[in-house]
């Protein structure tokens, strides 16, 4: 069964580095997006990407944050400048739109977990 | 936005009793609601979803309710075995595809 894979997946980094944070989506999957979840929190969204633009971001996801699709299978996630409170576990997922605009069901992957020193 | 709060934050249940997970929400755009279960280092996996058009789905053990007027659904897990001990989110969205999910319900069967 395809399913969405995340590289690497624990990565360490000192303040003020960057990171980037890669995922390899479903193969036939459009629409692409980032989450993370803080240690002991709920899920939180961060961006969705669809035709090589992003569609949707949250408030989380400042200028600090950028995403994109280098190829034709990867996505990735960069954090420029990295703070404490980045450390999180980071996933990434994927959806293939369903007919009649119905929200599409979104598969995650295994995550990142991002540790910020 | 679109909030949605889940209950209880923790469950105990004895191994072959049933176990329920309730999400209430507050947006009335709110179209699609899935659950996902989260095991210990792993990514949310998806075990069922509802959209607003039917009040019920089954699968197997697992089943969902939805009242749109009451604005809550509930995740209904029957016959409980010690692999469904887990963290359980519920999720849903509307008008925008971001999932907004449940603070999550840490699930423990007792053998």
């Amino acid at each position: 069964e395809p399913e969405v894979t995340q590289t690497p997946s624990h990565q360490v980094t000192q303040m003020g580095q960057e990171v980037i944070l890669r995922c390899v989506p479903i193969s036939n999957h459009l629409y692409f997006y980032w989450y993370r979840q803080i240690l002991g929190q709920k899920v939180e969204f961060l961006v969705s990407f669809y035709n090589n633009e992003i569609s949707e971001k949250s408030e989380i996801f400042d200028d600090q944050f950028s995403v994109e699709r280098p190829d034709g299978s990867n996505f990735t996630l960069k954090i420029r400048s990295t703070k404490l409170e980045d450390s999180a576990m980071y996933f990434c997922a994927s959806s293939f739109p369903l007919a009649g605009g119905s929200t599409d069901t979104q598969y995650f992957g295994p995550g990142t977990r991002l540790t910020v020193l | 936005g679109e909030n949605v709060e889940q209950h209880p934050s923790t469950l105990s249940v004895q191994e072959g009793d049933s176990a329920v997970i309730k999400c209430t929400y507050s947006d009335s755009a709110s179209n699609y609601f899935p659950w996902y279960k989260q095991e210990l280092g792993k990514g949310p996996q998806l075990i069922i979803d509802i959209r607003s058009n039917v009040g019920e789905k089954k699968d197997q053990r697992i089943a969902v309710t939805l009242n749109k007027t009451a604005k809550h659904f509930s995740l209904h897990i029957t016959e409980t075995q010690p692999e469904d001990s887990a963290v359980y989110f519920c999720a849903l969205s509307g008008s925008a595809r971001q999932l907004t999910f449940g603070s999550g319900t840490q699930l423990t069967v007792l053998p």
